[in-house]
């Protein structure tokens, strides 16, 4: 499935340095997600994008910074993270004001924080 | 706060045993969304319930929705190996914006073939 496509799959980066993850979606959605996925943990909702306005913030540590240009872009910008923000992140797209629709994931970036 | 409970956590079966994952909220749903995600891999969204007592099946997985919405169960018959991966149930998150999930902590399934 290539319709919401993610980029690095991997990521290694130091506390003091500052990356960006990238997510693309082809479906022609108007919401976009950023969810992390750790070990024993359900996934968690860091952000959502509805129609390009940030609607909701889940308590997210500043370090961590979202963009949404437009409605098939949306970025994740990391700065002096920490070891415990090791962890898949997840982007994800749906369209929202049709009842039930589902979630559509991309592959994910693998980060780890050293 | 709103929850989705999901049991067992673990499950690991001989091939071609069933397997029955078992999802609970703490709120009445008025959908519930099933997902797969194999190892290395990301959430797929396999089905929506929406009725009450409703009951979907895909193949040898058949889906249940509780009479009351509160409950759902996603039971595979005869598992194979293509079987393995973790299952999600989800439910909207009332307490967030529209389109919003709550996601349970998922039941991980390792078929021994």
């Amino acid at each position: 499935e290539t319709g919401v496509t993610q980029t690095p799959r991997h990521l290694v980066m130091g506390m003091t340095n500052k990356k960006s993850l990238k997510c693309e979606q082809h479906l022609g959605h108007n919401a976009m997600y950023w969810y992390k996925q750790s070990a024993k943990k359900p996934l968690e909702l860091m952000f959502v994008y509805s129609l390009e306005e940030r609607v909701e913030n889940n308590s997210v540590p500043s370090r961590f910074s979202p963009e949404c240009p437009n409605s098939s872009h949306l970025f994740l910008h990391l700065h002096t993270l920490q070891p415990e923000d090791s962890a898949l992140y997840l982007c994800a797209s749906s369209q929202v004001y049709i009842y039930n629709s589902p979630l559509h994931f991309g592959n994910g970036t693998r980060l780890t924080v050293t | 706060g709103q929850q989705v409970m999901q049991i067992p956590q673990y499950q690991h079966v001989q091939e071609g045993e069933d397997f029955t994952t078992y999802c609970n909220s703490s709120t009445t749903l008025s959908n519930i969304q099933w997902y797969k995600q194999r190892p290395g891999g990301h959430p797929v969204f396999l089905i929506q319930l929406v009725k009450s007592g409703e009951v979907k099946k895909q193949k040898r997985l058949t889906f249940q929705f509780g009479e009351a919405k509160k409950n759902s169960s996603l039971h595979i018959t005869a598992t194979q190996t293509t079987d393995v991966g973790t299952y999600f149930c989800a439910g909207p998150d009332y307490g967030g914006s529209q389109g919003n999930l709550i996601f349970g902590k998922g039941t991980k399934l390792s078929v021994k073939p």
